[in-house]
Order: C-alpha cells, then sequence, then structure tokens
C-alpha cells in the first residue's frame, strides 16, 4: 500500500538551527499539508499547499516556518531558527485531488523534533 | 468548524464491539463526519466518514443520527491492536483541513 514517508524519523538540534523536515508524498497526490502534536497535546494544523503556493496556514505557521517542493517530490518544512517550544512531533499529510474519492488525508509517521 | 464533543476515554474487552460516541450538535448540512485514530503518536489513520448515511467499510461502521446532532462509531470485533486515541472530526465539504480535539482514548482489554 502506498505510504507517506518522512525524514529523518527523529532530529536532535540546539536552539537557533534550522532544521529542515522531508516528506515523500504519495505518487499523483496534489494536495500536501503539515501537522504537529506537542507531546501530550492535540495535533495542530500547520499549512496546507497545492500548486507550489500556500492554501492556508494557522497562527502557529509565522515568519519562522517555510515550505515548498524543491525537486518537484520532496515537500520540506523548514523551521529557520528552532526554538524549545518547536520540539513536538510532525506530522506531513497528503491527498489526491478536490473531487471525488473518501477525501482523507494519508498521515507519514512523522518527525519528532527536539529542540535543546 | 462545528466543535465535537467525545469521551475522553473508553475501555473495550476483546472481542466485543466497540462503540464510540461524538457529539456536533452544531454541524450544518455541508459538513461531512470523519473519524481518524492515532495508535500510540504514530500518523492519524483515517477510518470512516458520512455525510447523512449510515456507512460501513473494512475497518468499522458509522450511525449517524437522523438530525445529524451525533454519531457513533462502531468497531465491531475490537482487538489489543485497536487500543488507540480516535478522533471525531466534522469538516466542511470545501475544506480538507482537519481540525483535530482531544479524542477518546479507547483501550482494549484482554
Amino acid at each position: 500500500e502506498p505510504e507517506v514517508t518522512q525524514t529523518p524519523s527523529h532530529q536532535v538540534t540546539q536552539m537557533g538551527q534550522e532544521v529542515i523536515l522531508r516528506c515523500v508524498p504519495i505518487s499523483n497526490h496534489l494536495y500536501f499539508y503539515w501537522y504537529r502534536q506537542i507531546l501530550g497535546q492535540k495535533v495542530e494544523f500547520l499549512v496546507s499547499f497545492y500548486n507550489n503556493e500556500i492554501s492556508e496556514k494557522s497562527e502557529i505557521f509565522d515568519d519562522q516556518f517555510s515550505v515548498e517542493r524543491p525537486d518537484g517530490s520532496n515537500f520540506t518544512l523548514k523551521i529557520r531558527s528552532t526554538k524549545l517550544e518547536d520540539s513536538a512531533m510532525y506530522f506531513c499529510a497528503t491527498r489526491p485531488y478536490a473531487g471525488g474519492g473518501t477525501g482523507e488525508l494519508f498521515f507519514g509517521e512523522g518527525s519528532r523534533l527536539t529542540v535543546l | 468548524d462545528a466543535k465535537t464533543t467525545q469521551p475522553p476515554s473508553m475501555d473495550c474487552a476483546e472481542g466485543r464491539a466497540a462503540n464510540l460516541p461524538c457529539n456536533h450538535s452544531t454541524i450544518s448540512g455541508n459538513e461531512y463526519v470523519y473519524w481518524y485514530r492515532q495508535i500510540h503518536s504514530q500518523g492519524p489513520q483515517y477510518i470512516i466518514h458520512g455525510l447523512k448515511n449510515n456507512e460501513t467499510n473494512e475497518m468499522a461502521s458509522l450511525i449517524i443520527t437522523e438530525d445529524r446532532k451525533s454519531s457513533t462509531l462502531i468497531l465491531p470485533h475490537a482487538t489489543l491492536r485497536d487500543t488507540a486515541v480516535y478522533y471525531c472530526i466534522v469538516r466542511p465539504g470545501s475544506n480538507y483541513k482537519l481540525t483535530f480535539g482531544k479524542g477518546t482514548l479507547l483501550t482494549v482489554n484482554p
């Protein structure tokens, strides 16, 4: 069964460092999302992305965050200068198209970011 | 988005049916009811969704009341691997973004 692949599975970084989290979406999926989950808390929406543009972003997704598809396949989330409060599990999710199907989002297994 | 209310936790015996309730009394006519689950901090997994009619797939059944103000997810024969947090989410038809609540922690006991 096709799946969304995320790397790294776990990253430890120092506060202030830049981090890039990568996601390989399911082939032919066109819509991409990042969510995060701080330990013990809810899964929170960060951003949605379609046709090389941000479709929607949450208040969490400030200027320190950016997303792109640098090579037309990988979908990345960059945090420019990490803070302690960025420590969380980051989930990539994708879906194939706007109409039809179940409308489900396919989630990756997540990248755990630990900021020291 | 319509708000959902779920019990924080439930227990179920292995092999028995698990019935997880969800209240969404402010749901609008074009909003779908989706259920996802999250097993031990893994990525959320889609289970089932519905608009008005009851739905069934290989994983579960979804019963939506006639007034659409509540629904019940049914796992017909729960196994230990079904232990997870189950999220009931109301999603507008035009926006595929999901807004997660705290969900229900279902513990399936041997």
